[in-house]
C-alpha cells in the first residue's frame, strides 16, 4: 500500500489568487493523478503528473489554470491560478503502481473555498 | 457518452435488505474493475477488486462481464453502516476513471 500526505487539508482564498497543493507518498509510485470532486459530484480527473516532464491534462483542464509539478517519484503540486468561487472543490491526490489490479490510494483532500 | 456509468440513485433500503448497483464502462481496452465507497467528506477507500471469474467478501458480492462491459455490486443483508455513496472505477494502462457514485442509505 501506500500512504499519502496532501497539503493542507483546507484553506479560505480570496478570487484571483493562487493555492498550491502538496501531494507527498512514503514509496515510490509511479503513477500519480489528480483529482477534483465538486460538491455532491463524482470525481473527475484533471490530470496525470508525469514525472520530469509535462502533465497530460484532461479535456477541459488546461497548464495555465492547474500547472502541475512532480519532479520525483514521491512528490507533485496541484497549482490552482487566478481562483475563482468555480473552483472551489475538493482536490484529491491519487496514485497507483504499475502492477495490474493495484488499487489507487488517495490523499485526505484539500477542501478549498473561494470567496 | 461517459466513459464510466453508474445510476446515482439514490438507493433507500431497510436493514437486512439486498442491494445491487451496477455500472458500464466504455473502453473496452480497460485493464482493471475495483468498487470503491465514500463517506461524506472522506476520500474514497478501495471497497473491493472486481475479477472476471467474480468474486465475494463477507456480504459483497462483485462480477464483471467483459463482453458486455459490465461490473456489479451486491450487498446482502445491509447494514446501517453501509451508508455511503459506491463509487465504480475502471483502470486503464494510464488512467483511472471513476463513475458518478451510487448513494446508498440504510434505513433502521
Amino acid at each position: 500500500s501506500a500512504v499519502i500526505s496532501q497539503k493542507p487539508s483546507r484553506d479560505i482564498c480570496q478570487r484571483g489568487t493562487s493555492l498550491t497543493i502538496q501531494c507527498q507518498v512514503d514509496s515510490q509510485v509511479t503513477m500519480m493523478f489528480w483529482y477534483r470532486q465538486q460538491p455532491g459530484q463524482s470525481l473527475t480527473l484533471i490530470a496525470t503528473a508525469n514525472q520530469g516532464s509535462e502533465a497530460t491534462y484532461e479535456s477541459g483542464f488546461v497548464i495555465d489554470k492547474f500547472p502541475i509539478s512532480r519532479p520525483n517519484l514521491t512528490f507533485s503540486t496541484l497549482t490552482v491560478s487566478n481562483m475563482s468561487p468555480e473552483d472551489s472543490s475538493i482536490y484529491l491526490c491519487s496514485v497507483v503502481t504499475y502492477t495490474l489490479n493495484t488499487e489507487a490510494f488517495f490523499g485526505q483532500g484539500t477542501r478549498l473555498t473561494v470567496v | 457518452r461517459k466513459e464510466v456509468e453508474q445510476d446515482p440513485g439514490p438507493f433507500n433500503v431497510p436493514e437486512g435488505a439486498t442491494v445491487a448497483f451496477n455500472c458500464t464502462y466504455s473502453n473496452s481496452a480497460s485493464q482493471s474493475f475495483f468498487w470503491y465507497r465514500q463517506d461524506c467528506r472522506k476520500e474514497p477507500k478501495l471497497l473491493m477488486s472486481v475479477y472476471s471469474s467474480g468474486n465475494e467478501d463477507g456480504r459483497f458480492t462483485a462480477q464483471l462481464n467483459r463482453a458486455s462491459q459490465y461490473i456489479s455490486l451486491l450487498i446482502r443483508d445491509s447494514k446501517l453502516s453501509d451508508s455511503a455513496t459506491y463509487l465504480c472505477v475502471v483502470r486503464g494502462n494510464n488512467d483511472m476513471r471513476f463513475g458518478a457514485g451510487t448513494r446508498l442509505t440504510v434505513k433502521p
